[in-house]
């Protein structure tokens, strides 16, 4: 299984743009039985999945993110990562990053998860 | 995309069995057997224990096992122990429940 991990500011004001990267191990960002995914957990709320990218580089985003939420790839650091922007209190929660496999369509592997406070 | 719903809580004795359900659609729970577990642990990451239904990941201990019955999918824990205590999702698709705490009395 490969090992992911969040980075980025835990902190970001009301209407900025909020900015995760991913670090991938143990795997590639290259693999195509993988969708690299974001997923959230806002405090006393259940997961909500955002959206992934594929190693060609197309997108699927959850249509509740879409006009705010760009993701892209970066094959040579094994990177992936997430930008939303025009953020309220609302998207207060716990990011996490994990591989959506094509093989059976479930989470696999998930990183630690970063949490990202929406506060001025 | 409307979350499946789960219900909020669960709760049993150790050594006890709880089940928890999972109520989607026809289009995704009732017609196809994509449907997983998810336990997490408040501060740790989420961690796959059922996939397509009924199979479990290496690893995960026999005392998980999944069904399916209709456009309702359930978990059921048996032999509970103090660490199952956690909060517990299902997932078909991409779309994830709505979470069930279980709670070890």
């Amino acid at each position: 299984q490969v090992q992911l991990q969040e980075s980025g500011p835990g902190l970001v004001e009301p209407s900025e743009t909020l900015s995760l990267t991913c670090t991938v191990s143990g795997g590639s960002v290259k693999s195509n039985n993988d969708y690299w995914s974001w997923i959230r957990k806002p405090p006393g709320k259940g997961l909500e999945w955002m959206g992934y990218i594929y190693y060609s580089g197309n997108t699927n985003y959850n249509p509740s993110f879409e006009s705010r939420v760009t993701m892209s790839l970066d094959t040579s650091k094994n990177q992936f990562s997430l930008e939303m922007s025009s953020v309220t209190a609302a998207d207060t929660a716990v990011y996490y990053c994990a591989t959506y496999t094509s093989r059976n369509l479930v989470f696999e592997s998930w990183g630690q998860g970063m949490l990202v406070t929406v506060f001025s | 995309q409307s979350a499946l719903t789960q219900p909020p809580s669960a709760s049993g004795s150790p050594g006890q069995s709880v089940t928890i359900s999972c109520t989607g659609t026809n289009s995704d729970v009732g017609d196809y057997n994509y449907v997983s577990w998810y336990q997490h642990h408040p501060g740790k990451a989420p961690k796959l224990i059922i996939y397509e239904v009924t199979k479990r990941p290496s690893g995960v201990p026999d005392r998980f096992s999944g069904s399916k019955s209709g456009n309702t999918a359930s978990l059921t824990v048996s032999g509970l122990q103090a660490e199952d205590e956690a909060d517990y999702y299902c997932s078909s698709f991409r779309n994830f429940g709505t979470g069930t705490q279980v709670t070890v009395l």
